[in-house]
């Protein structure tokens, strides 16, 4: 099976901030790496797949880049409605989600 | 516009059954592969399992190989979990999502039910 690790666990930053969150998988899944945002008591809700590919109508301060086993999501400049946590995933070989990176408010 | 209504969740004793629906409108059922997510109180994601577009072949997590099966009804848009030997650790809220449809073989997943919640008493 594939694990994959997010770091950090948390991370407290302030509007305006550039935020990087780092994901790794146990072996190279090429570039088949989605991220998710999720906010308390709402759906996850897809930003990125492969590795660095926008989904429709998320904000331009999101990028995704990295292949093989290490990945990293970049909100460039944080807005209040970012605060929420963010899943990477891996879908090379079935599913796997990282743990999670909750980004509160500094 | 896309919906995915999922039902079926509940209280269940441990070691007993349950069986989760999801009702998909919106967009052409068949031809997407379709997943189960769940996610426990305060917890992750969790991937569960997943089905093609045909319903012939399944995948399942190890943490519930053999207890849980997947199934779908093309006809009335349906996606199923029928889950046995049901076990404290399978309390979560159980989201079906679809596949984006970006490439075949490699399955995102873009919409999401609001999820029902399966409580497993001990």
């Amino acid at each position: 099976d594939i694990q994959m690790t997010q770091s950090p666990s948390t991370l407290s930053a302030s509007v305006g901030d550039r935020v990087t969150i780092t994901c790794r998988a146990s072996q190279s899944i090429s570039r088949w790496l989605a991220w998710y945002q999720q906010k308390p008591g709402k759906v996850p809700k897809l930003l990125i797949y492969q590795a660095s590919s926008l989904e429709t109508g998320v904000p331009s301060r999101f990028s995704g880049s990295g292949s093989g086993t290490e990945f990293t999501l970049t909100i460039s400049s944080l807005q209040p409605d970012d605060f929420a946590t963010y899943y990477c995933q891996q879908y090379n070989r079935c599913w796997t989600f990282g743990q999670g990176t909750k980004v509160e408010i500094k | 516009e896309v919906q995915l209504l999922e039902s079926g969740g509940g209280l269940v004793q441990s070691g007993g059954s349950l069986r989760l629906s999801c009702e998909a409108s919106g967009f052409t059922f068949s031809t997407y592969l379709m997943t189960w997510v769940r996610q426990a109180p305060g917890k992750g994601l969790e991937w569960v399992s997943a089905i093609d577009r045909s319903g012939i072949n399944t995948f399942y997590a190890d943490s519930v190989k053999g207890r849980f099966t997947i199934s779908r009804d093309n006809a009335k848009n349906t996606l199923y979990l029928q889950m046995s030997s049901l076990r404290a650790a399978d309390t979560a809220v159980y989201y079906c999502a679809k596949d984006a449809g970006y490439s075949d073989g490699h399955e995102v997943f873009d919409y999401w039910g609001q999820g029902t919640l399966v409580t497993v008493s001990s």
